[in-house]
């Protein structure tokens, strides 16, 4: 069974939408991490944050913001006022606290149009 | 600072060729990890180590080998290519592991198996 469900494959959006990213997780540890990456056009792998799952706390950076609902197993990436270097496709992954492996998300195809 | 540096970039192979592929960084990480990245789905882990001198089995490790003979580098076999491992590969590394540091990526290295 997969473990991290990125149900969009592909985006698109006007330049200055806000737009939502969705992840969904399956684990049964009670500690687990989560984590969103970011892969441009260029193609490397952009780390962009890291939850553990006892802190339900929303976390704002700039335009980016996550919601982590640990009630609907989400963990939920949403970009205010897009733009279009925000094209990329982003990453949703879990790790858990037993095992050594990082678990990807099929990832989500953002395109910022103009 | 290189962080995490992968070659070659590309590599064209004939089927039943062989290749290596080597991952190296200079951050001290114990962890470091081998992915493959196919479209729609995702980063798969192939192989990952622990530790210098330790490796262990990701999920599609068939057809590839690998080693940790330094702390700083981890290689990639390929014995003999097929059209099915075309793909994009992804090293990385990390501090303490899954369970509390995030990844660091390399740039990549794009093989195609004619």
């Amino acid at each position: 069974a997969q473990k991290v469900t990125q149900a969009q494959t592909e985006i698109s959006v006007v330049e200055k939408e806000d737009v939502t990213l969705d992840c969904v997780y399956e684990t049964r540890d009670t500690t687990y991490y989560l984590f969103w990456y970011k892969q441009p056009p260029s193609g490397e792998l952009v780390f962009l944050i890291r939850r553990n799952s006892f802190d339900e706390q929303n976390e704002i950076s700039g335009r980016y913001s996550w919601n982590f609902q640990k009630s609907t197993s989400s963990f939920n990436f949403t970009i205010t006022a897009s733009q279009v270097v925000d094209s990329a496709v982003y990453f949703c992954a879990l790790s858990e606290n037993t095992g050594n492996q990082f678990y990807f998300g099929t990832g989500t195809s953002l395109t910022v149009i103009p | 600072n290189a962080g995490v540096t992968q070659t070659p970039k590309f590599r064209v192979l004939k089927t039943g060729q062989s290749m290596t592929l080597l991952c190296a960084q200079d951050m001290n990480h114990e962890y470091m990890y081998w992915y493959r990245q196919d479209p729609g789905m995702g980063l798969r882990l192939i192989h990952y180590s622990v530790g210098e001198g330790t490796t262990a089995k990701g999920e599609v490790p068939d057809g590839y080998n690998v080693s940790r003979l330094k702390k700083q580098n981890f290689l990639l076999g390929l014995e003999s290519a097929a059209p099915s491992q075309t793909s994009v590969y992804f090293c990385a590394s990390s501090y303490e592991g899954a369970r509390h540091s995030p990844l660091h990526f390399g740039n990549g290295t794009r093989l195609t198996v004619t």
